[in-house]
């Protein structure tokens, strides 16, 4: 299967700062999301990129699926974004799996 | 419905018992996902339907695990006999079809004593 490896597994940040999430990929991949999961367990759409670049609000993603990687950006952060974030993959190459990232778990304290 | 819902949100049983998990997927989309999430880790895949069949069961931990979609819209896992280690999040999630964006359901918190 896919390795997914994220960066950092723990971050705590300062409401108000920014910050970049990393996830890297051991294989060529045709779908990556990454997700929020709040503090009651339920996961969070934030985006659908398995490459490009998209913005939604504070928040950006970068795919660059040539390189096995993909970037979250995190600007004026808020106690609100605290949570785990995780990236997940699928290759059509290696079947139909999902492959969740190890994930980054965010604190924003105020 | 407006999104993934699932049934129950928590489960207590006890080791040996037999439970079923329900996942109502949202309405149109072909595809669903069954996870399990142990505390502090990741979900991990379980098993995949697109329509009515098993795409990929290959996450299945072993044969007391089993999974089925028969009008291909709401699913159930079925867990026999018990284990402690079955304890977990259960998770399921739908897409319009396998390439397309995920939308995850509460979860099942399942406790077997």
């Amino acid at each position: 299967g896919i390795q997914v490896e994220q960066s950092p597994p723990d971050l705590i940040l300062q409401e108000g700062a920014n910050s970049t999430l990393r996830c890297n990929f051991s294989d060529s991949v045709n779908n990556l999301q990454w997700f929020h999961q709040n503090p009651w367990g339920q996961l969070i759409n934030l985006f659908y990129i398995p490459s490009g670049t998209k913005q939604n609000g504070r928040l950006s993603a970068t795919t660059v699926a040539t390189e096995r990687y993909s970037l979250l950006y995190i600007s004026s952060s808020q106690t609100t974004d605290s949570g785990v974030y995780f990236c997940v993959v699928r290759s059509g190459d290696t079947g139909n799996q999902f492959y969740f990232g190890t994930g980054t778990s965010l604190t924003v304290i105020p | 419905g407006a999104g993934v819902s699932q049934t129950p949100s928590n489960k207590v049983t006890e080791k040996g018992k037999y439970v079923e998990l329900r996942c109502d997927p949202i309405s149109g989309h072909t595809a669903l996902y069954w996870y399990r999430q142990s505390l502090g880790q990741g979900p991990e895949f379980l098993i995949y339907f697109q329509g009515t069949g098993a795409a990929d069961d290959s996450g299945l931990p072993n044969d007391r695990f089993f999974a089925v979609r028969p009008e291909g819209s709401v699913s159930t896992l079925k867990i026999q006999r018990t284990e402690r280690g079955d304890s977990a999040v259960y998770l399921c999630a739908s897409s319009r079809g396998l390439a397309n964006e995920q939308f995850f359901g509460p979860g099942t918190r399942l406790t077997v004593l």
